[in-house]
């Protein structure tokens, strides 16, 4: 099955900085890379997704960038706000109706 | 429009009992998929299902099982409780085609 990697774990940037959040996947038939924030107490949010078909896609701050040869895809956050906070995961989908996520990434922006 | 509402929201069980989980999707969504998420293994795939139908499960023991009805409600039941099933089970709907999916806030069950 799908086998996803995310680092780092964890990550702290002071205001106003980029975060950056690097996945990798195993099964080369994945086709849908969602990437997911999580505030405490609260289930996942989709915040932005890309396609196979595609090589980068940004949302105002937000940007993920895939790469299908090396297998790996990236969530950019710039000019990061305190409420940024949250755990982050990326997933990985091959239209078979399941996701395989990463681990997850803590992301705590300093003020 | 309102969201994905799971019920309940909270509950304690102790080990060997067996527990019913709600989740009501989002109006007008037919697919509903069921993860489980927990500290140590992350976010896991259970169950999905589309128009009744269980279109893919995940790799979890058999005392796991779910259902959806014809409006498109569903339910997971997990059987003879262990002290590992303790976790936040997210409920999440779709349109029925692969894509977005759409999460709850969860149930979190604690087995004592």
């Amino acid at each position: 099955g799908e086998n996803v990697e995310q680092h780092p774990s964890t990550l702290s940037v002071q205001e106003g900085d980029s975060a950056v959040i690097k996945c990798t996947y195993s099964d080369s038939a994945s086709n849908y890379f969602p990437w997911y924030k999580q505030e405490l107490g609260k289930g996942p949010q989709l915040i932005i997704d890309i396609r196979s078909n595609v090589g980068e896609k940004k949302d105002q701050r937000i940007a993920v960038t895939l790469n299908k040869t090396a297998k790996h895809f990236s969530l950019h956050i710039t000019e990061t706000q305190p409420e940024d906070s949250a755990v982050y995961f990326c997933a990985a989908s091959n239209d078979d109706y399941k996701l395989s996520f990463g681990a997850g990434t803590t992301v705590t922006v300093r003020a | 429009k309102a969201g994905v509402t799971q019920t309940p929201r909270y509950l304690i069980k102790t080990r060997g009992q067996q527990v019913t989980l709600s989740c009501s999707p989002i109006s007008g969504h037919r697919s509903v998929s069921w993860y489980q998420q927990t500290p140590g293994q992350g976010l896991q795939f259970l169950f999905e299902y589309f128009s009744e139908t269980q279109r893919n499960k995940g790799n979890f023991p058999g005392r796991f099982s779910g259902r959806q009805f014809s409006n498109s409600r569903s339910e997971m039941n997990v059987s003879t409780l262990e002290l590992g099933d303790s976790a936040l089970y997210l409920c999440a709907s779709s349109r029925g085609a692969p894509g977005e999916l759409f999460f709850g806030e969860g149930s979190r069950l604690t087995v004592l």
